[in-house]
């Protein structure tokens, strides 16, 4: 079974600071990991995704994440908030290619500082 | 290039009724999956559509029902409602082959609230 677990409900950064979104994964087989946005009434974008190349990776809107197998992580980060970023962010899961049924965290959110 | 377009994205029902969500999935995608998304929580996977047969099929019970259609396009039925189904219901939609494997395109959803 796999699992993922998204530290902070509620995360606020100032404006040009760094965003750090914390997402820790359980999983019995390598798994292929996933981060989302969703913003008001809206469905989910996928910002990025590994699948087992390389451990670092880059997104779209200037995020990226990295996975390490040792700490069962893998944080998103973006070195500049900006104000259009303030969104619900989701971290996801799923046992490997092919396999499309995800398992979500249940989410943070994003609220940027002006 | 229109994405995947769901509808109604807003209803109302009462205890007991029974509801019927639609999904039309992007351009050159031939699964269907849908996911319950409750107030505050991730994303839940209900099941998946292929080849108009239900593929995977999460924790949720015989109530919510699903299919999918010659062109693609598909339908989530809920009997029997009950006030925890209130949610976003979601419908996403991928492509077998190629790179695009484990890559879903969401709709904007289908907000249902039971009163």
């Amino acid at each position: 079974a796999q699992s993922v677990t998204q530290l902070g409900s509620h995360v606020s950064v100032s404006e040009g600071a760094l965003v750090l979104l914390r997402c820790n994964y359980s999983s019995s087989v390598p798994p292929y990991l996933f981060w989302y946005v969703q913003y008001p009434n809206q469905g989910l974008q996928l910002l990025l995704k590994y699948t087992s190349a390389a451990t670092l990776v880059k997104g779209i809107n200037g995020f990226e994440a990295e996975f390490k197998k040792s700490e069962t992580s893998f944080h998103l980060t973006k070195p500049s908030a900006h104000m259009s970023d303030a969104a619900e962010y989701f971290c996801a899961v799923t046992p490997g290619f092919g396999n499309e049924k995800l398992t979500f965290g249940t989410g943070t959110r994003l609220t940027i500082i002006p | 290039d229109a994405g995947v377009t769901q509808s109604p994205t807003h209803l109302i029902k009462t205890r007991g009724q029974q509801v019927t969500l639609r999904c039309s999935p992007k351009s050159g995608h031939d699964t269907v999956s849908w996911y319950q998304q409750a107030l505050g929580q991730g994303p839940q996977f209900i099941f998946q559509y292929y080849e108009e047969e239900e593929r995977q099929r999460g924790n949720f019970p015989d109530r919510f029902s699903g299919h999918q259609f010659p062109n693609y396009s598909s339908e989530l039925n809920v009997n029997a409602l009950l006030l925890g189904d209130s949610a976003l219901y979601l419908c996403a939609s991928s492509s077998d082959r190629g790179s695009g494997a484990n890559v879903l395109t969401f709709g904007a959803g289908s907000r249902l609230t039971v009163l």
